[in-house]
């Protein structure tokens, strides 16, 4: 089946640094990708729609200058936590669409844990 | 608005018996797709099903099997004989045609524990 990898793993940062996610599609192209942000014991929310070679769609309540997205590639999209604060301490969960087709199923990473200190 | 709701937090149960979680959804949509993952402790996201809002057939694979039923908007989900490797945090979630096509609204989540 098809893999998204993500990277890093785990993160833990001072605050007010940046952190950045990639999220890579290994065995197939992407054309678009989401960023998922997931709170302990709460559920995953949608924080952008990332489309290779143009801007990020970014859900209501996400601060575009605070989260940067880019999708350079069609197999790469990064997500940048600018000046991180203790808040964004999360679960960031990418997912790539595969040939963007109806109906075709989204490929979830493993997740990034961020803990800003 | 939320625009799928499970309502079970958490279910407890032992090891062997059925286990079935409630999903309610709404959309406008006609076209939508309907999904079930699994999330253990390692965070990493299962996927379980996909489900066409024009197929309303049950299915069944395994010990997991679901119900769909558009007339009451609900997609349930039964473990049979539940295992202790079936505790995890189950999520339904809804992705609608007239939004942007793969964009996922989850529901808050069922904590599953299964006990010995």
């Amino acid at each position: 089946g098809a893999v998204v990898s993500q990277h890093p793993s785990r993160v833990i940062c001072k605050s007010g640094t940046s952190v950045k996610i990639e999220c890579r599609s290994l065995d197939f192209q992407a054309t678009t990708m989401f960023w998922y942000r997931q709170f302990p014991k709460q559920s995953l929310m949608l924080m952008a729609t990332s489309n290779e070679g143009s801007k990020a769609t970014y859900e209501q309540g996400v601060e575009k200058d605070k989260f940067l997205i880019n999708h350079a590639s069609l197999t790469l999209s990064t997500l940048t936590v600018t000046s991180a604060h203790p808040e964004d301490s999360s679960f960031y969960i990418c997912s790539a669409l595969r040939g963007g087709t109806l109906g075709e199923t989204q490929y979830f990473g493993p997740g990034t844990r961020l803990l800003v200190l | 608005a939320q625009k799928v709701t499970q309502a079970q937090t958490e279910i407890s149960v032992v090891e062997k018996e059925d286990v079935t979680l409630d999903c309610v959804y709404e959309t406008r949509d006609t076209t939508y797709y309907l999904f079930w993952y699994k999330q253990p402790p390692s965070g990493e996201l299962v996927f379980l099903i996909r489900r066409n809002s024009f197929d309303e057939q049950n299915e069944i694979s395994g010990r997991y099997s679901w119900n769909f039923q558009k007339s009451t908007s609900s997609f349930n989900f039964t473990i049979t004989a539940s295992q202790v490797v079936d505790s995890a945090v189950y999520f339904c979630a809804l992705s609608e045609a007239t939004d942007s096509w793969g964009k996922l609204q989850f529901g808050a989540g069922t904590q599953v524990v299964v006990t010995p």
